[in-house]
């Protein structure tokens, strides 16, 4: 099974600063045939489901801010607010769809410093 | 619209049964596999459950595999969860979410969202 690790537990970014979250999996989630990595990123406000902000680890879904980016291969990668907005406040969870179990990581709880 | 709509959660004994269901609108349900996942209190995200299409193709994760199924009824644009032997470990908000159906026969990343149904397994 694939383990999703997320850094750093949480976050504290002045209003216009950049956030960096990483996720790391156990193996590879990289598809060699497309090379395209199956990660994607949630991000998740309070007493709200998840929303899905990013897909094959780069690829913004419709009507996501531009400020929101992903980044990485294999079994590293990044999500990167580029500059936090106050509505930006949330968990954010990294999710492998390579393999079965699926698994997301732990969350990331992005606040207002 | 695009919705999922869950319903069918409450409180059960440990040892009991309960449905869950999920009902799409506002877009092609025979289009998309489907998944629930679940979120206990104050907890992170977890896979619970995917369908294919047919229903022909369906994987559980291990925490719940021989107690619960998952299944589908396309005429009724509806997504369901069966769960037996209820354990406390259960309690949880159970979300369905959609497939984005980027590829068949194979996950992809969860694009539509309900907005969850509570499940609390207590005596």
């Amino acid at each position: 099974d694939i383990v999703m690790t997320q850094s750093p537990d949480s976050l504290a970014v002045s209003l216009g600063e950049r956030a960096t979250i990483n996720c790391k999996s156990s193996q590879s989630v990289l598809y060699s045939s497309s090379n395209k990595n199956s990660l994607a990123w949630y991000q998740q406000k309070p007493g709200q489901p998840p929303k899905l902000l990013i897909y094959w680890a780069s690829t913004r879904d419709s009507g996501v801010p531009d400020r929101f980016s992903g980044s990485g291969s294999g079994t590293d990668f990044t999500l990167t607010i580029s500059s936090l907005q106050a509505e930006d406040v949330a968990v954010y969870y990294c999710q492998q769809y390579y393999s079965t179990p699926l698994a997301f990581g732990p969350g990331t709880k992005v606040t207002i410093k | 619209e695009v919705q999922l709509v869950e319903s069918g959660g409450g409180l059960v004994q440990p040892g009991g049964s309960l449905r869950l269901s999920c009902a799409a609108s506002g877009f092609t349900f025979t289009s998309y596999e489907m998944n629930w996942v679940r979120q206990a209190p104050g907890k992170g995200l977890e896979w619970v459950s995917y369908i294919s299409i047919s229903g022909g193709t369906i994987y559980y994760a291990d925490s719940v595999k021989g107690r619960f199924t998952i299944s589908r009824d396309n005429a009724k644009n509806s997504l369901y969860l069966q769960m037996n032997s209820l354990k406390a470990e259960d309690t949880a908000v159970y979300y369905c979410a959609r497939d984005q159906g980027l590829r068949y026969f194979e996950p992809d990343a969860f694009d539509i969202w309900g907005q969850g149904t509570m499940v609390t397994v207590s005596s």
